[in-house]
């Protein structure tokens, strides 16, 4: 069936430092991709989608461009800030009204 | 102001007994949905309705039921509490499907069953 990976568990940078997450999918055709954020004490919030191959996304300076070639979507932002901790989450609809299916989420520590 | 207010926040309960947690949303949205958060499954899709039909659960236990009595009410009432069901149950809206469309979720219900 359709899935996500995304790196596991937390990553720990300090601040200006650049963030990666990888996010890689398996399903077939061209699924929807979409990074959420969930910052403590709340809900989920989208940052971005893309649908097409090549196509970016981005939103508060981070940005993945979705790759059908290697299957991934990663996650990235050039120079983080303390604000930016949180737990940020890869998904992907393969269809416009099927759920989302989610990875497992990666917690962002951010040290002052 | 919060556009998808759940109530409780927090709640304690004892095994065995009865829940209902509280969704309301204020975004004019068609579609919502039940997800749930604990330790063991970072995020974990529940129901879905359009149009206060049911469309999808993914619930395997008959213990959890949703209702909608409005457009933009979607409660979660849960029978038969167990441990295992502690967690934050979150409500989300969208105003199209949830594969094409922006997930809205409130804040969540705490849940603490001992």
């Amino acid at each position: 069936g359709d899935s996500v990976t995304q790196t596991e568990g937390q990553v720990a940078l300090s601040e200006e430092d650049f963030l990666t997450i990888h996010c890689n999918y398996s399903a077939s055709g061209y699924p929807t991709l979409f990074w959420y954020v969930q910052y403590p004490g709340e809900g989920p919030q989208l940052l971005f989608r893309a649908s097409r191959d090549k196509e970016k996304g981005s939103s508060r300076g981070f940005e993945a461009t979705y790759d059908k070639g290697t299957t991934s979507f990663h996650l990235r932002k050039a120079s983080v800030q303390e604000s930016d901790s949180a737990v940020y989450y890869c998904a992907l609809s393969p269809d416009s009204n099927y759920q989302l299916i989610w990875g497992s989420g990666t917690k962002l520590i951010i040290k002052p | 102001d919060p556009k998808i207010i759940q109530k409780p926040k927090y709640l304690v309960a004892v095994t065995g007994s009865e829940k209902i947690l509280i969704c309301e949303q204020y975004l004019g949205h068609n579609a919502m949905y039940w997800y749930r958060q604990s330790a063991k499954k970072p995020l974990e899709f529940m129901f879905s309705y359009s149009y206060q039909k049911l469309m999808d659960n993914q619930t395997a236990s008959s213990r959890f039921q949703p209702q909608s009595s409005k457009k933009n009410h979607l409660d979660l009432q849960i029978t038969a509490l167990k441990p295992d069901d502690s967690a934050t149950y979150f409500c989300a809206s969208s105003q199209e499907g949830q594969g094409t469309g922006q997930l809205y979720f409130g804040e969540g219900s705490k849940l603490t069953v001992l």
